[in-house]
């Protein structure tokens, strides 16, 4: 099992710009999340997904849109990018009950 | 909305000792889960203990053990005979029910010295 698959690792991205950061995961759980995680801010969360079809926003949505038309796949696009969404971007996945496993984070700059 | 205060921002302790991370949170939620995540300076996040709230007994796992105190809306961690390997940023993290949203403090950092 691959568990939660991220791409790119890293990326600088100029103010404006969009993109899509990719997140799979090959465990079939239910759950998907994307955070971002700043430094002394923690982790925060962006949008959640209950499922394929199904998705809600999270703490800092803005600037974000998602989509989850598969149970597998759960990529995050930045429209239009700013120099605030400069982060570490962290997708994770679960079943029901049990712990996210996360993949192993994007970083992300917007000059 | 639920919250989760971690108000050690940094602590230290000595290989082989014993160290507490404090944790507490608020909801007004009855059916929920804690967790504890581990960062190491790899960035990748690891989970390293969970709780279901409906039981009341502690959680363990080999070295790490944790004091839920449902009333009080604590849920501490104990790192017992700490290891280097043990140096790392230490979440807690809510989720409210079997399937919610996880919400995470702001992390303590930890560094076992030798």
């Amino acid at each position: 099992n691959a568990g939660v698959t991220q791409t790119p690792k890293f990326q600088v991205l100029k103010t404006g710009q969009s993109m899509t950061l990719q997140c799979a995961q090959d465990m079939n759980h239910e759950y998907m999340s994307w955070y971002r995680q700043d430094p002394g801010m923690g982790l925060r969360l962006i949008h959640y997904s209950v499922g394929a079809g199904i998705t809600d926003q999270g703490e800092v949505p803005n600037g974000y849109n998602v989509s989850r038309s598969t149970t597998e796949d759960f990529p995050l696009r930045l429209l239009s990018a700013a120099p605030s969404q400069t982060s570490v971007y962290f997708c994770a996945s679960s079943p029901q009950g049990y712990g996210y496993t996360f993949g192993s984070g994007t970083r992300l700059t917007v000059v | 909305a639920q919250t989760v205060t971690q108000s050690q921002p940094e602590m230290s302790v000595q290989e082989a000792e014993t160290v507490t991370l404090s944790c507490t949170y608020d909801t007004s939620e009855n059916n929920y889960y804690l967790f504890w995540y581990k960062q190491p300076p790899s960035r990748q996040m690891i989970l390293v203990i969970r709780q279901e709230a409906y039981k009341q007994q502690n959680a363990t796992e080999n070295r790490f053990s944790v004091n839920f105190q449902k009333a009080a809306k604590s849920f501490s961690l104990k790192i017992s005979d700490s290891q280097l390997g043990d140096t790392a940023m230490y979440f807690c993290a809510f989720m409210k029910g079997p399937g919610g949203k996880l919400i995470f403090g702001q992390g303590t950092e930890l560094s076992v010295k030798p």
